[in-house]
């Protein structure tokens, strides 16, 4: 069964605080991505990732910041953390041969 | 620029009736489509996708969507709904599939009645 994971469910952090989401996929991807989603405006794009250490910006990639050091892990840096970077984090990963992508069940991350 | 409309937010339906959800999208070139469902506290799941050929497709649960080029539309439907139904609804259309990047609508939210 395919899966991505993501390490914590929920997880409330300082503001200033440096954070890390972090993520996991076992079926061999090369592309994966990081997105917010907040009620009332979908999911927005935050970084992609087409292989190892390679990255791009997506739409709202500001106090953001990625690393792909291996080709099964995507993290998510939240340089200094604050209140408006509260929100749903989803990893999704995606199968180029089938052209779907799997998603994480998510982050809530509350910024105080 | 790529764009998602779902024009309704929040839709009741009662179990049993049939649903049809909207999606309006704007895209340059022929359009990758997709119907996602989120159910509380989870990830999104992907329900079915189009690409080209039927513009009627087939989905998993007992979904279907179909395409619709003149009206830019690509709604998914569903002839009898359960109460397991009820979740939250994305519609997406991605770039092109080598990158799976994709551009989602806010969300329609479906609430079933027992």
């Amino acid at each position: 069964d395919v899966k991505v994971t993501q390490s914590s469910r929920y997880l409330v952090k300082r503001t200033g605080e440096k954070v890390f989401l972090e993520c996991v996929q076992d079926m061999d991807h090369e592309n994966m991505f990081w997105y917010r989603q907040d009620p009332g405006l979908g999911l927005r794009l935050i970084y992609f990732s087409y292989d190892v250490k390679m990255k791009e910006k997506g739409d709202i990639p500001e106090g953001y910041s990625v690393s792909r050091e291996k080709k099964e892990r995507f993290s998510l840096i939240l340089e200094s953390a604050s209140t408006n970077q509260t929100s749903m984090y989803l990893c999704a990963s995606f199968d180029v041969m089938n052209t779907e992508a799997f998603f994480g069940q998510g982050t809530r991350l509350t910024v105080v | 620029a790529q764009s998602v409309t779902q024009p309704d937010i929040h839709i009741t339906v009662s179990e049993g009736a049939s649903l049809e959800l909207r999606c309006n999208y704007s895209y340059g070139a022929t359009p990758y489509l997709f119907w996602y469902v989120q159910s509380p506290g989870q990830g999104l799941q992907l329900l079915l996708k189009y690409f080209s050929g039927d513009t009627l497709v087939q989905g998993i649960k007992g979904f279907e969507a179909e395409f619709k080029r003149s009206q830019s539309s690509f709604n998914l439907r569903k002839p009898s709904v359960h109460w397991s139904d009820a979740a939250e609804y994305f519609c997406a259309v991605g770039a092109n599939t080598n990158a799976g990047k994709s551009t989602f609508g806010d969300g329609t939210t479906l609430t079933v009645k027992p």
